[in-house]
């Protein structure tokens, strides 16, 4: 079975303390790996795709990463503006079409 | 520029009464789908739709319906709502099958 897991759970920073978000897949054959951000009350909002083993992308304060088993998501100085919950996704070959397999994901506070 | 738009955003239904949600997107994509999110659980597939008078079931589609008429529209229906359903329901909509999915703000479902 497909399975998405994100660690931790929960963070919290102090406004500069940089950290890294995890997200390690078990899945039959991976087509992407995506990234999202998502705040109170709002639908996920579309950070980062990665499509193979050592793409790296960056957006601002975050970098995500992807190796063969997992993916982190690298946030550099955060500011209280990036506290939000991040969800990590996988779609996979084989699955239904275009769907996303989501982790329950990280809830990030960051404190001035 | 809307995106994803979803109507209605909050709704109190009693046990066995029906309703239909309904999303619209104005970014001329051919995927579209519908997710439930409840707490723990991350996103999880209800529906799907790969172009204009298609469908699909998903990972969780006992209870629901959905139509695509419109390659803009897709609505899910719920015939006789039960506790069960509660949760927050999400649109998401992708140019094709290994595109990312842009989200709706949701709708927040309850049944009582």
């Amino acid at each position: 079975e497909d399975q998405v897991t994100q660690s931790p759970e929960a963070l919290r920073l102090q406004e500069g303390e940089s950290s890294s978000l995890n997200c390690s897949y078990t899945v039959s054959g991976l087509r992407g790996l995506f990234w999202y951000r998502q705040d109170p009350g709002k639908g996920p909002e579309f950070l980062f795709t990665l499509y193979s083993a050592g793409e790296e992308k960056e957006k601002e304060r975050l970098k995500a990463t992807l190796t063969k088993k997992e993916s982190f998501l690298h946030i550099t100085a955060p500011k209280p503006e990036d506290s939000a919950t991040y969800l990590c996704a996988v779609r996979v070959y084989g699955g239904s079409q275009g769907n996303l397999i989501f982790g329950k994901g990280t809830k990030l506070s960051v404190k001035p | 520029n809307a995106g994803v738009t979803q109507t209605p955003k909050f709704r109190v239904l009693k046990t066995g009464q029906s309703m239909t949600l309904l999303c619209a997107q104005d970014m001329n994509h051919e995927y579209m789908y519908w997710y439930r999110q409840d707490p723990g659980m991350g996103l999880r597939l209800i529906h799907y739709s790969v172009g204009e008078g298609t469908t699909a079931k998903g990972e969780v589609p006992d209870g629901y319906n959905v139509s695509r008429l419109k390659k803009q529209n897709f609505l899910l229906g719920l015939e006789s709502a039960a506790p069960s359903q509660t949760s927050v329901y999400f649109c998401a909509s992708s140019y094709q099958g290994n595109s990312p999915l842009h989200f709706g703000n949701g709708t927040r479902l309850t049944v009582t």
